[in-house]
């Protein structure tokens, strides 16, 4: 079946500084990606949309700034949290489309787990 | 605009026990319904789907029909495990580029 690969899995950083998130579709190519941002209680945030070659929508309350999305391939897109502060210490989860007949699927990454000291 | 609802949880059962977890929809057309686990520590996983009106979508045991008169997707195991403890999320898409996910509901599973 479809994967969908993220990397790192885990990932510990000083504050201040800034950690690169990246999301690979392995098998098959996506127009558009998610990302989400997963708070203690497991609500899913969606925090922006990635469409390959465009800039990505991001949600309201999403600082653009600060989470930085890049899809410059059908197969890749990253997530930069610049300047990384301990209150974006989260679990962050992307997700691609997988286009098929007459409706899309959705695959998520393994997950994230930010942790700015 | 589309939108899911979902039982709150968390739910506790027995081993063996029977589970339903809600989940109704708000959509305007005919958008396809997904149910997505995930288990401790990982990203999220599709368990099963449907794409039109009473269809069933079933993996693992679980099951859920696509009720378009009552605007529902219930998701249904007849006997769970303790394996089957995870966060369940109910979630729709109306286009196929853009889903609606519910809060998720914490099932856990007790020997």
């Amino acid at each position: 079946g479809a994967v969908v690969s993220q990397h790192p899995s885990r990932v510990i950083c000083k504050s201040g500084t800034s950690v690169k998130i990246e999301c690979r579709s392995l098998d098959f190519q996506a127009t558009t990606m998610f990302w989400y941002r997963q708070f203690p209680k497991q609500s899913l945030m969606l925090m922006a949309t990635s469409n390959e070659g465009s800039k990505a929508t991001y949600e309201q309350g999403v600082e653009k700034d600060k989470f930085l999305i890049n899809h410059a391939s059908l197969t890749l897109s990253t997530l930069t949290v610049t300047s990384a502060h301990p209150e974006d210490s989260s679990f962050y989860i992307c997700s691609a489309v997988r286009q098929g007949r007459g409706s899309g699927e959705l695959f998520f990454g393994e997950g994230s787990r930010l942790t700015v000291l | 605009g589309d939108s899911v609802t979902q039982m709150e949880g968390p739910v506790t059962l027995s081993e063996e026990a029977f589970l339903t977890i809600n989940c109704t929809y708000t959509a305007t057309g005919y958008p396809s319904l997904f149910w997505y686990v995930q288990y401790p520590g990982e990203g999220l996983q599709l368990l099963l789907k449907a794409t039109k009106a009473d269809d069933k979508g079933s993996n693992k045991g679980f099951e859920a029909t696509y009720r378009k008169e009552t605007t529902s997707f219930h998701l249904e195991k007849g006997s769970v495990q303790v394996s089957d403890s995870a966060v369940y999320f109910c979630a729709l898409s109306p286009t196929g580029n853009q889903f609606y996910f519910g809060t998720g509901t914490s099932l856990t599973v007790i020997p």
